[in-house]
């Protein structure tokens, strides 16, 4: 079992930009869920997918949105990016009620 | 709202002393409290948990009771190694929430030889 993956692991982007970051569930996770992890903070909740849909939402701008796909793979797109946004942004997965976290994707942005 | 808070680090303990962190949480209802281990280089990774009050979790010598009466869930281990170094983090889920957790701000613990 693979577990959950991440990709890309690293990105630098330019204010204003926009970023696409990936995530792969664990093996018959059908849950999705996203955090943002600033340096030196804990995690903090963006939003969950389930069956392809947003099934809830942290406080976050509507600069941050995803999709999940029929395979459970899932996206987060962020627009309009923002010095503030640099952070680790993880990506966790699961069936019931246990979360399985991937190792994130460090996003810089300069 | 929900909130989860502990102990601030960083923590500093020689080999083999006893290490209790601190947490207490504020929710609604009956969550299910979690311990994280961010090790260095890593992601997150699931110590311990505890779904009802008066359960203990316990994984790699690490104990955590979840008391409802103080709204706490201190993590304690008898003896750290240097190899427990790490960021630890405290945690809920909220009982009609699905999955989502809610993180404190992480506790840092060096353990020196």
């Amino acid at each position: 079992d693979a577990g959950v993956t991440q990709s890309p692991t690293h990105l630098i982007k330019t204010r204003g930009q926009q970023v696409t970051l990936r995530c792969s569930p664990k093996s018959g996770h059908d849950t999705v869920s996203w955090y943002q992890q600033a340096l030196g903070q804990g995690p903090q909740f963006i939003f969950q997918y389930y069956e392809e849909e947003e099934r809830q939402r942290g406080n976050f701008p509507d600069r941050f949105s995803g999709h999940q796909f029929p395979n459970y793979s899932s996206e987060l797109n962020v627009n309009a990016l923002l010095l503030g946004d640099s952070a680790l942004y993880l990506c966790a997965s699961s069936l019931m009620y246990e979360q399985f976290f991937g190792p994130g994707t460090r996003l810089t942005v300069l | 709202g929900n909130s989860v808070t502990q102990m601030e680090g960083p923590v500093t303990l020689s080999e083999e002393a006893f290490l209790t962190i601190n947490c207490t949480y504020t929710a609604t209802g009956y969550p299910s409290l979690f311990w994280y281990v961010q090790y260095p280089g890593e992601g997150l990774q699931l110590l311990l948990k505890a779904t009802k009050a008066d359960d203990k979790g316990s994984n790699k010598g690490f104990e955590a009771t979840y008391r409802k009466e103080t709204t706490s869930f201190h993590l304690e281990k008898g003896s750290v190694q240097v190899s427990d170094s790490a960021v630890y983090f405290c945690a809920l889920s909220e009982e009609t929430s699905y999955d989502k957790v809610i993180f404190g701000p992480g506790t840092s613990l060096s353990v020196i030889p």
